[in-house]
């Protein structure tokens, strides 16, 4: 399968500060990735779809001032969780999708996700 | 919205046997059927997928079956192997285009 990284894996930082989250793919270009988020022993719930290019698009409830997405080119997305507080702890987790055109075609691969703490 | 259930939430099979887990779907728009495995701390990885245009896709000893007609999904894993205990979520989409609402997970234990 196709091949997704993310960075940093695992991160902790105070309370009001910011934290930037990167999301590559690296063997295939994604018009599109999504996140999402992943509380201890839950599902994942979809954030936002991020497109190459264009604004971003959210989930209801998701505040976009709070992460900021960032797709700016085929192989790279990046969340900024801004002003992070201690309930913003999670696993974050991006997908890429293939292009439609791809082998296989429209298929998310996940990246190995970044475990946020906020103290 | 979508909504997507699954069952059971934990299913534990002796070594060697087979197991099955089930979803069901509410948006008969959604197409697109994929199965993740989830690892303790880890990225989900993908493991099979199906599209409605198909009722059954096999690969190795892992299978997926589709009914659209009843709007449910599921996964058999056949000859199960000590690693093959993880976290396994089912997914819904458009298309596989759109992001995916995922299913509660099955936490699934092989027994030695």
């Amino acid at each position: 399968g196709a091949v997704v990284s993310q960075h940093p894996s695992r991160v902790i930082c105070k309370s009001g500060t910011s934290v930037k989250i990167e999301c590559r793919s690296l063997d295939f270009q994604a018009t599109t990735m999504f996140w999402y988020r992943q509380f201890p022993k839950k599902s994942l719930m979809l954030m936002a779809t991020s497109n190459e290019g264009s604004k971003a698009t959210y989930e209801q409830g998701v505040e976009k001032d709070k992460f900021l997405i960032n797709h700016a080119s085929l192989t790279l997305s990046t969340l900024t969780v801004t002003s992070a507080h201690p309930e913003d702890s999670s696993f974050y987790i991006c997908s890429a999708r293939t292009p439609t055109s791809g082998r296989p075609p429209d298929t998310q691969y996940f990246g190995p996700g970044t475990r946020l703490t906020v103290l | 919205g979508e909504n997507v259930e699954q069952h059971p939430s934990t299913l534990s099979v002796q070594e060697g046997d087979s197991a099955v887990i089930k979803c069901t779907y509410s948006d008969s728009a959604s197409n697109y059927f994929p199965w993740y495995k989830q690892e303790l701390g880890k990225g989900p990885q993908l493991i099979i997928d199906i599209r409605s245009n198909v009722g059954e896709k096999k690969d190795q000893r892992i299978a997926v079956t589709l009914n659209k007609t009843a709007k449910h999904f599921s996964l058999h894993i056949t000859e199960t192997q000590p690693e093959d205990s993880a976290v396994y979520f089912c997914a819904a989409s458009y298309r596989g285009a759109d992001g995916l609402t995922f299913g509660k997970g099955t936490h699934l234990i092989i027994q030695p």
